[in-house]
């Protein structure tokens, strides 16, 4: 099983709809929950972190973490054309300092 | 959120050349910096961890002699392809940690675009 896992093909939303992405990961102990947003041609942009099961919001964004069975995911409120962009998910590895990233849901948002 | 600025965004060099990119922390010392080659519509490829002081970790199948890393100061990395030939054509992205080891946030670069003719 890989570490982080982003299942999901493309996604399409109507403009104004939610977009929802999902990610798994392998390692129980992970403490530190991270997803990207990456516009064609560009590096990553950092658009939530996330530490305690729960939700966690910000702006359109809202990011929810579920330890126990090993999932954060990510809502996109209100979808904008400019939020069409491929979604990294990434988790800390255990034991180093380094983030485990998923392979990324590109998200298309039609007007 | 933190500042990681990297500089060249676009080189093109002949076959044979060595080029140089550097990956600079603005606003924090980062003593770990992380390098990612991405080809186009792939994923993220961590190829390196660069350890201010010391050598860097590289990836598995990631040759030490062609990407040089040196990582001088708490802000400044930098990645040398050496002798760079086309398949060497890539996106090369850095990053760095602000905060502590396992939470902290992960900042990347602008990315520098390498084109090897």
């Amino acid at each position: 099983q890989k570490e982080v896992e982003q299942n999901s093909g493309p996604l399409s939303v109507p403009e104004g709809a939610i977009a929802s992405l999902n990610c798994t990961y392998s390692d129980r102990v992970s403490q530190s929950f991270f997803w990207y947003r990456q516009y064609s041609g560009k590096s990553p942009e950092l658009i939530m972190s996330i530490y305690s099961n729960g939700d966690k919001e910000d702006g359109r964004f809202t990011a929810q973490l579920n330890k126990a069975s090993q999932y954060v995911s990510l809502l996109i409120r209100d979808s904008q054309p400019s939020d069409s962009a491929t979604y990294l998910c990434a988790v800390n590895e255990r034991g180093n300092n380094r983030l485990a990233f998923g392979k990324g849901n590109q998200v298309v948002v039609i007007p | 959120g933190a500042v990681v600025s990297q500089h060249p965004s676009r080189v093109i060099c002949k076959s044979g050349t060595s080029v140089k990119i550097e990956c600079r922390s603005l606003d924090f010392q980062a003593t770990t910096m992380f390098w990612y080659r991405q080809f186009p519509k792939q994923s993220l490829m961590l190829m390196a961890t660069s350890n201010e002081g010391s050598k860097a970790t590289y990836e598995q199948g990631v040759e030490k002699d062609k990407f040089l890393i040196n990582h001088a100061s708490l802000t400044l990395s930098t990645l040398t392809v050496t002798s760079a030939h086309p398949e060497d054509s890539s996106f090369y992205i850095c990053s760095a940690r602000k905060g502590a080891q396992n939470t902290g946030e992960l900042f990347f670069g602008e990315g520098s675009r390498l084109t090897v003719l």
